[in-house]
This record gives C-alpha cells, structure tokens and sequence, in this order.
C-alpha cells in the first residue's frame, strides 16, 4: 500500500525557518517524480515544488523561488523541503503527493500544517 | 502562467441530480492535459480525471470529463451522497502546474 506521511509542521515567526519531511513506502520511491502542494486553510490548493526521481532537477512556484528547497534522500525514502525566509502568507498544510505521469499527483499524504505567525 | 477559472463557485444540487462543472483556462492547454480533483473536508485530494477525459483507476463511470483547448468539463452523470465535496481542475500543459480556485458541490 502507498503511504505518504509528512512531518515537520508547526509554529514558525516571520523570517524563521522549517523542515518538511515525507516519508514514503509502498512503492519504488527513487522512480517517482514528487511534489508539494500546498492549502491554506479555507482555500484552494497550490503547487509549490516538484523534484525529478533521482533529484538532480528541481522547479519551484514563484512565490516561494529562492526561499524554498526541495530535496530527496532515495536511500531513505524521504523528500524534504527546507522552506526559509517564511511569510504570513506561506501558512498553509503542506502535502507532499507522488508524481503520476510526471505532473499529476496520485497519492496524497495527509498534510502537515504549517503557521507563520508571531 | 495558465490561470484556471472554476464555475460555478457553488453548486446545490440534490442527490440523483447531475452536475456539470466548467474550468476555463486564460490560454490553451497544450494536449489537454488537464486533470480534476475531489476534495472532501479534512482529507487530501483524490485523482478523478486526466488528460481531459480519462477517469483514473477505480473511478465510478458517473465521473466523466471533456473538453480541449481552454474550456473542459466535469461532469457527475447521477449524485450518490459521497460525491458532495469541492472539485478542482489542474493543468499540466506548461512547466508551472496550477489549480482553479475549485467548485463545492453541496446538497441542496
């Protein structure tokens, strides 16, 4: 069974710091391309950042380019993302969502929530 | 980048009751490579639809989607109660991914 569990969320202030992890399993991790997509609460979903399946390409939204890191350890089975410089408007639940056919996103983890606030 | 533009914003519908829902993107979708979503409240989003009109594996028939260039179509056949939930388009055409601001469809 695919499993995509997040971790890493909580409470950050302006300016601060903080790492996502996604731990996978189920399924042959290095040949997937994966992503983040983010929600903010009450709203719709946004792509964030997409890594290619053995990490050596990256894209990012605009809105988090050159604040955000996206990266993947395959012998551990975990993506990251390494999000600095966070803003009020970066508070969101992050999930982390396999690749299907490169840019669709057929399974979801459950989401790690993420707050900017001071 | 492709904006998307869900309507309606809401839909109120009873169950057995068919729902049409649009999505219009600001440019064309290269090879209609679009996708739908369901969300339902405190759960991640499930793959219904791709490549404008392919239901994705386990999928009911209800489901059906159609469309090309910069309007497609989300359609749900008959409403079962499990079909009440918010639905977004995405594109996957040009290098930035990006969603509509999706459609709740609610019992009326």
């Amino acid at each position: 069974e695919v499993q995509l569990v997040e971790s890493g969320g909580g409470l950050v202030q302006p300016g601060g710091s903080l790492r996502l992890s996604c731990a996978a399993s189920g399924f042959t991790f290095s040949s997937y391309w994966m992503h983040w997509v983010r929600q903010a609460p009450g709203k719709g979903l946004v792509w964030v950042s997409r890594i290619n399946s053995d990490g050596s390409s990256t894209s990012y939204a605009d809105s988090v380019k050159g604040r955000f890191t996206i990266s993947r350890d395959n012998a551990k089975n975990t993506l990251y993302l390494q999000m600095n410089s966070l803003r009020a408007e970066d508070t969101a639940v992050y999930y982390c969502a396999r690749g299907w056919l490169v840019h669709l996103f057929d399974y979801w983890g459950q989401g790690t929530l993420v707050t900017v606030s001071s | 980048e492709i904006v998307l533009t869900q309507s309606p914003a809401t839909l109120s519908l009873s169950p057995g009751e068919r729902a049409t829902l649009s999505c219009g993107a600001s440019q064309s979708v290269s090879s209609s490579y679009l996708a739908w979503y369901q969300q339902k409240p405190g759960l991640a989003p499930r793959l219904l639809i791709y490549d404008a009109s392919s239901r994705a594996t386990g999928i009911p028939d209800r489901f059906s989607g159609s469309g090309s260039g910069t309007d497609f179509t989300l359609t749900i056949s008959r409403l079962e109660p499990e079909d009440f939930a918010v639905y977004y388009c995405q594109q996957y055409g040009s290098s930035s991914l990006t969603f509509g601001g999706g459609t709740k469809v609610e019992i009326k």
